[in-house]
């Protein structure tokens, strides 16, 4: 079974500009939630994606934002990219039935932002 | 809201030896314990999960325990190798699938 996946692994933008990271999840899971890694904050939750409804969400700014897909592919949106959003964006799936709440990250993009 | 707390921050062993790392959290209403392993500039790979109404789960050479009531659980890492030197973060799941991240713990295994 293939593992979660993340489009594109690097990502080099210049401040001000907008950027739209990828997640597939693993077949048949549902939920999907992205988090921003940075050595000062640690692993910091964004959001979290299940059946195309965004059902929570972290404290960041609304230049944050994300969607899902009918296929549960999710995506994750940044405008006017600052400094400090650089980061490694992970994604993790989980099927979120019952007790199965377990998470499998992705890969990450890693985002610079100059 | 939510803090889970790592201890220690980074530790240097040679090999063979037994280790436990310490993870803290301060909310006991969780679904559940994860634990990771992140080598550099790589993804989380997941260790073990704990369900909220288990105390323990082995794989390998490792061991988990979960203290719910007291807000503690521990990984244990039996014959450390060289291949074990990562960061190892702990997660606890709360309502909202969202999981609260320690800062982790950095392990340096010596040959």
């Amino acid at each position: 079974k293939a593992g979660v996946t993340q489009t594109p692994r690097y990502l080099i933008k210049t401040r001000g500009q907008q950027v739209t990271l990828s997640c597939s999840p693993i077949s048949g899971h549902r939920s999907v939630s992205w988090y921003q890694q940075t050595p000062g904050q640690g692993l910091q939750f964004l959001f979290e994606y299940f059946s195309e409804t965004q059902r929570n969400k972290g404290n960041f700014p609304g230049r944050f934002s994300g969607r899902q897909f009918s296929n549960s592919r999710s995506e994750m949106n940044v405008s006017t990219l600052e400094l400090g959003d650089s980061a490694l964006y992970l994604c993790a799936s989980s099927l979120n039935v019952r007790t199965a709440y377990e998470q499998y990250f992705g890969p990450g993009t890693r985002l610079t932002v100059t | 809201k939510q803090e889970v707390t790592q201890i220690p921050a980074a530790l240097s062993v040679p090999e063979g030896e037994n280790l436990v790392l310490n993870c803290s959290f301060t909310d006991s209403a969780i679904y559940n314990l994860q634990w990771f392993r992140q080598d550099p500039g790589k993804g989380l790979t997941s260790l073990l999960l704990i369900q909220s109404s288990q105390r323990e789960q082995t794989s390998g050479r490792l061991n988990a325990s979960l203290d719910k009531s007291s807000g503690r659980s521990t990984l244990y890492i039996a014959a450390s190798q060289p291949g074990d030197s990562a960061t190892y973060l702990c997660a606890v799941l709360n309502a909202g699938n969202m999981l609260t991240f320690g800062g982790g713990t950095r392990l340096m295994v010596k040959p």
